[in-house]
């Protein structure tokens, strides 16, 4: 069974340009979790959703960026018009429906670089 | 969310047990200690839980005070592969909930 699987794993964008990221779950789970860390810093939440819902996006920034997990294929963390401040290590982890807390698995994470 | 307070950093010699503090003083009876950790460059690593009793498992201890109010994450026999932050965090146990991370301690193993 595979991990959590992110692409691509480095990201260069210039300033103003657009940014996806992308988050494959492990194998039958449908909560997926996403997560920045700057430098130096600890993860901190962004979004929660579930497969054509967004549950929680309390961390999400109000502008610029959208999260979405559709019926098939990856989940996808879009940040439009990318400024400097967003470079930053996505992480995003993947749940299974009603698993406790601790089976949450990470993926090895997308470093967003902007220029 | 009861807070966390860790060490910002530690150092630890390989081979010998990495002992990594953690207080939790607003910690309430339902909530849960966790650790995890990260590696240079890797996503958050589960590595143990528990309520009030001591655990153990094949990668650590978590020892819990009675009180609660503190624990400590006990790496035995530290390697240098061990060398990671070390993130201790208090949460209820049901899932399908946002992690909540701190700064945690960042455990140097040193040759």
């Amino acid at each position: 069974n595979a991990g959590v699987m992110q692409n691509p794993r480095h990201l260069v964008r210039r300033r103003g340009q657009e940014a996806r990221l992308r988050c494959s779950p492990m194998k039958g789970h449908s909560h997926v979790y996403w997560y920045r860390q700057l430098p130096e810093e600890g993860l901190k939440f962004m979004v929660y959703l579930q497969k054509e819902n967004i549950i929680d996006e309390s961390g999400m920034p109000k502008e610029r960026f959208s999260a979405e997990f559709p019926k098939e294929g990856p989940s996808i963390l879009r940040i439009q018009q990318v400024v400097r401040g967003d470079s930053a290590a996505y992480f995003c982890a993947s749940s299974p429906l009603g698993a406790p807390i601790y089976e949450q698995y990470f993926g090895p994470g997308t470093r967003l670089t902007v220029t | 969310d009861a807070k966390t307070t860790q060490p910002p950093s530690m150092d630890c010699a390989e081979g010998r047990a990495a002992n990594l503090p953690c207080n939790h003083s607003t910690i309430s009876g339902n909530e849960y200690v966790y650790w995890y950790r990260q590696i240079h460059s890797q996503g958050p690593q589960y590595i143990i839980h528990g309520l009030k009793n001591n655990e153990t498992n094949e990668m650590a201890s978590l020892i819990i005070t009675e009180d609660r109010k503190s624990s400590t994450l006990i790496l035995p026999h530290a390697t240098l592969r061990d060398t990671a932050v070390y993130y201790c965090i208090v949460r209820g146990l049901s899932g399908n909930t946002p992690l909540v991370f701190g700064k945690g301690t960042r455990l140097s193993v040193i040759a």
